[in-house]
């Protein structure tokens, strides 16, 4: 079957960093999205990764690897706003369906 | 601000009755993707269109049914209403094509039964 794998819940101190991982087993693979997801509200794009290695945007980056199946989001210089749900998932067939994992809700803590 | 719209924002009913969310996706999006998300529970895909047909179809009760219209704008129909079925219902659109491939939700429908 599919499957999305990453932890339920993370705390982190406000300034520091933290790496939310996300394992995936799905039939093919074409592309993998980040979402953050705050408390009630909509989910919101983060970041998406096709190709191997690590995409930089501001304080967040994304990492892929597609022979290991993982990924993960990397968060610097937390700030308190940034405590809430980080989604993943994976486009896995060519049917364009987004395959989810249950959310890595991130507690940061001053 | 995604671009999606739904409405009604918020919707309180009554057990065994029927109501309807609507969409309107982002301009120029053609797909449109329908969720339930329950209190702290993931994101649950229900059924999805592409330019007014349906596409694909995940665990949507026989009670829910949905529509695309020539418009793009969509409904999502939910009848015979149980309590469990009290959530936040997103939809989301893309253009559906392996370029313009990223989902943006909209603020959601929040239904609660009673």
């Amino acid at each position: 079957g599919q499957n999305i794998d990453q932890p339920t819940e993370m705390t982190a101190t406000e300034g520091a960093i933290v790496q939310i991982n996300c394992t995936y087993q799905t039939s093919g693979f074409n592309g993998l999205f980040w979402y953050q997801q705050h408390a009630g509200e909509a989910p919101t794009f983060l970041s998406y990764n096709v190709l191997d290695g690590l995409e930089e945007k501001g304080r967040f980056s994304s990492f892929l690897s597609r022979s290991k199946g993982y990924s993960y989001l990397l968060l610097k210089e937390l700030q308190m706003k940034d405590s809430a749900s980080y989604l993943c998932a994976v486009r896995g067939d060519s049917n364009y369906q987004l395959i989810w994992g249950a959310g890595t809700k991130l507690i940061i803590k001053p | 601000d995604s671009g999606v719209t739904q409405t009604p924002k918020h919707l309180i009913t009554a057990t065994g009755q029927r109501v309807t969310l609507r969409c309107s996706p982002r301009s120029g999006d053609l797909s449109v993707y329908w969720y339930q998300q329950s209190l702290d529970q993931g994101l649950q895909f229900l059924i999805q269109y592409y330019n007014g047909e349906e596409r694909a179809k995940g665990n949507i009760l026989e009670r829910f049914s949905a529509q695309q219209f020539p418009d793009l704008h969509s409904e999502l129909n939910l009848s015979s209403l149980e309590l469990g079925d009290s959530a936040l219902y997103f939809c989301a659109s893309s253009a559906g094509t392996p370029a313009g491939n990223t989902i943006y939700f909209g603020e959601g429908s929040w239904l609660t039964v009673v």
